[in-house]
């Protein structure tokens, strides 16, 4: 089973509205971290916000906040005021604390292409 | 440097040829780590070293794949008798924590696009 879905290839969205990108993840560990990167066509992998699997509250990060539902794992991004260069490819990864071996990288899913359109 | 370097940018490399891929990483960097980004898909981890010491390298994809880190700060993966399955993105990261810890930040390269004809 695959540990990160998006079921989102592609987004379509007018500039200025909120975008929700989707993200499942699966794990028996009770102890994870769960990030949203945004590759643009340049390919560099740009952070954009972390959610521990411990934490009370949602992040935010600016324009970017995490929808987390612990019980449905599920972590969406939330953007909010799209801009025109938000365009890119956006992924989620999940770094599972008490895995042993690997414990350290982290598992991306197949992202979600996101244009904004004027 | 401000970023993690990453040459050459792109690479063109016949069946069978070796290739090297350089990744210098943010000065100071303990742990760094190499991933594969085959076209249309999200990264997937290949190997990690903390300083000099590769502690983990269960994602290279066969024993062709090799990387290196000797002093502890730059790195190279190096592909042996390079197949067409091989053509993706490497993407290399570096971050100044250890281990342990499940919020601790990498900063990604741009990548060297590789492509075997």
């Amino acid at each position: 089973a695959q540990k990160i879905t998006q079921t989102q290839p592609g987004m379509f969205v007018q500039e200025k509205e909120a975008v929700t990108l989707d993200c499942t993840y699966d794990t028996s560990d009770p102890s994870y971290g769960l990030f949203w990167y945004k590759q643009p066509s340049s390919g560099e992998m740009i952070f954009l916000i972390y959610q521990g699997s411990y934490d009370q509250q949602n992040a935010t990060e600016g324009r970017y906040s995490l929808n987390f539902q612990k019980a449905r794992k599920s972590a969406n991004l939330v953007i909010s005021a799209s801009q025109l260069g938000d365009s890119a490819m956006y992924f989620c990864a999940m770094r599972e604390g008490d895995s042993g071996g690997g414990a350290d990288g982290l598992t991306f899913g197949k992202g979600t292409h996101l244009i904004i359109q004027p | 440097g401000a970023g993690v370097s990453q040459s050459p940018r792109y690479k063109v490399a016949k069946r069978g040829q070796d290739v090297a891929l350089r990744c210098d990483p943010i000065s100071g960097h303990v742990s760094l780590f190499w991933y594969q980004q085959a076209l249309g898909q999200g990264p997937e981890f290949l190997t990690y070293f903390q300083n000099e010491a590769q502690l983990d390298k269960s994602g290279l994809p066969s024993d062709r794949f090799f990387a290196e880190r000797p002093e502890g700060s730059v790195s190279t993966l190096k592909i042996q008798r390079t197949q067409q399955e091989d053509s993706a993105v490497y993407l290399c990261a570096s971050s100044l924590a250890r281990t342990g810890g499940l919020n601790y930040g990498y900063t990604f390269g741009s990548g060297t696009r590789l492509t075997v004809v």
